[in-house]
């Protein structure tokens, strides 16, 4: 079975511009959470999604936002760029995001901002 | 403002050595935890989960649930040098939130 795919690998924005992110969960996997990582930081949770609906949100600002397709495919997009967005996006999947299901994380999208 | 607590380290064990992670959370009704391992500039890996009080063991690694101490913490025996990384505690709270540690940099020395 295919693990968590995240599109692309790196990027590298200027400030002010805004990005989209792509993550394709495990097959059958309906549960897609993502994550800040800064150097020194711990994961900072963005938002979880489930069947198309935003399930859960942390504390970012609107900037960042996301949505889930019908496919369970997932996207976030941060806009108007700051330079300290520059971080390790990751997206993990599960089958239901509750109770005994661990979270299962692509290889995450490194974004650097200029 | 539920928390998991881990010591940020790092934690430096001798190669052959058992190497010791702790970690403490504060939601009573939490249910569920689990244990990922996180190479430099890698993704987190999931290592162990456990759901129930007492050990539970997987190759080298045991992981170990006292619910009434609020702790879980996991013991890698033998350690090796591949085994160098950060070790991350999750915590599924009582509201199906998972609630994560800061991270534990285990350092093997060979």
């Amino acid at each position: 079975k295919a693990g968590v795919t995240q599109t692309p690998r790196y990027l590298i924005k200027t400030r002010g511009q805004q990005v989209t992110l792509s993550c394709s969960p495990i097959s059958g996997h309906r549960s897609v959470s993502w994550y800040q990582q800064t150097p020194g930081q711990g994961l900072q949770f963005l938002f979880e999604y489930f069947s198309e609906t935003q399930r859960n949100k942390g504390n970012f600002p609107g900037r960042f936002s996301g949505r889930q397709f019908s496919n369970s495919r997932s996207e976030m997009n941060v806009s108007t760029l700051e330079l300290g967005d520059s971080a390790l996006y990751l997206c993990a999947s599960s089958p239901d995001g509750e109770g005994n299901s661990p979270l299962h994380f692509g290889n995450g999208t490194r974004l650097t901002v200029t | 403002q539920k928390e998991v607590e881990q010591n940020s380290g790092p934690l430096s064990v001798p190669e052959g050595a058992i190497a010791s992670l702790n970690c403490t959370y504060s939601d009573r009704g939490s249910q569920s935890f689990f244990w990922y391992r996180q190479y430099s500039g890698k993704s987190p890996e999931l290592i162990m989960s456990i759901y129930s009080n007492g050990d539970k063991e997987d190759g080298r690694f045991t992981a170990q649930l006292n619910k009434a101490s609020q702790y879980v913490s996991l013991l890698i025996r033998d350690s090796q040098p591949s085994d160098s990384a950060t070790y991350l505690c999750a915590v599924m709270d009582s509201n199906y939130q998972l609630i994560w540690g800061a991270g534990t940099k285990l350092i093997i020395k060979p």
